[in-house]
């Protein structure tokens, strides 16, 4: 059973441009959540998606943004990138959203911001 | 506002002790609480899922308690292995009706000396 995919696993871009970040969920897993992981601040919630709607956002500018497909697979958009945006992405698949069933990791993207 | 705290932020223990790492949560009104293992620069492992219903769980060399009442959770792993040096991260949902996110831990980086 394959796990949640994320691409690209590095990224580095310049400051003010723009990035796009994937996420696949576990197959048959409709919830996808982003976080962003810094040595300073340790994980953060950006935001949660369901059945393509999104449910939940966490303390983040409206520079970051996201979707979801039909077929749960997930997008995250950094746009005006800036220095203090560096840092390693995470996203969590579930099956329902529920969190009753825990939540299951990809290995994240390294983004890199010079 | 919930806050998560680990403590030690560092733990170094020689193979074969058994050892034990602590997670605190401010609000007791979890929904579950689960244990994540984190390697350098990748992505996170779920360890144990432990619904607020629930006191502990196990598995393998590893045990998970939860005492909502005193905000406390800890993980205790057996027999250590140097394959266990890893960042031990906590996290907590605080709902599940729609509004789920996970709340971590600052994280315990466990070191085995072989």
């Amino acid at each position: 059973k394959a796990g949640v995919t994320q691409t690209p696993r590095y990224l580095i871009k310049t400051r003010g441009q723009q990035v796009t970040l994937s996420c696949s969920p576990i197959s048959g897993h409709r919830s996808v959540s982003w976080y962003q992981q810094t040595p300073g601040q340790g994980l953060q919630f950006l935001f949660e998606y369901f059945s393509e709607t999104q449910r939940n956002k966490g303390n983040f500018p409206g520079r970051f943004s996201g979707r979801q497909f039909s077929n749960s697979r997930s997008e995250m958009n950094v746009s005006t990138l800036e220095l203090g945006d560096s840092a390693l992405y995470l996203c969590a698949s579930s099956p329902s959203g529920r969190v009753d069933y825990g939540y299951t990791f990809g290995s994240g993207t390294r983004l890199t911001v010079v | 506002k919930q806050e998560v705290t680990q403590i030690p932020a560092a733990l170094s223990v020689p193979e074969g002790e058994n050892l034990v790492l602590n997670c605190s949560f401010t609000d007791s009104a979890i929904y579950n609480l689960q244990w994540f293992r984190q390697d350098p620069g990748k992505g996170l492992t779920s360890l144990l899922l432990i619904q607020s219903s629930q006191r502990e769980q196990t598995s393998g060399r590893l045990n998970a308690s939860l005492d909502k009442s005193s905000g406390r959770s800890t993980l205790y792993i057996a027999a250590s292995q140097p394959g266990d040096s890893a960042t031990y991260l906590c996290a907590v949902s605080l709902s599940n009706s729609g509004n789920e996110k996970l709340t971590f831990g600052t994280g315990t980086r466990l070191t085995i000396i072989p």
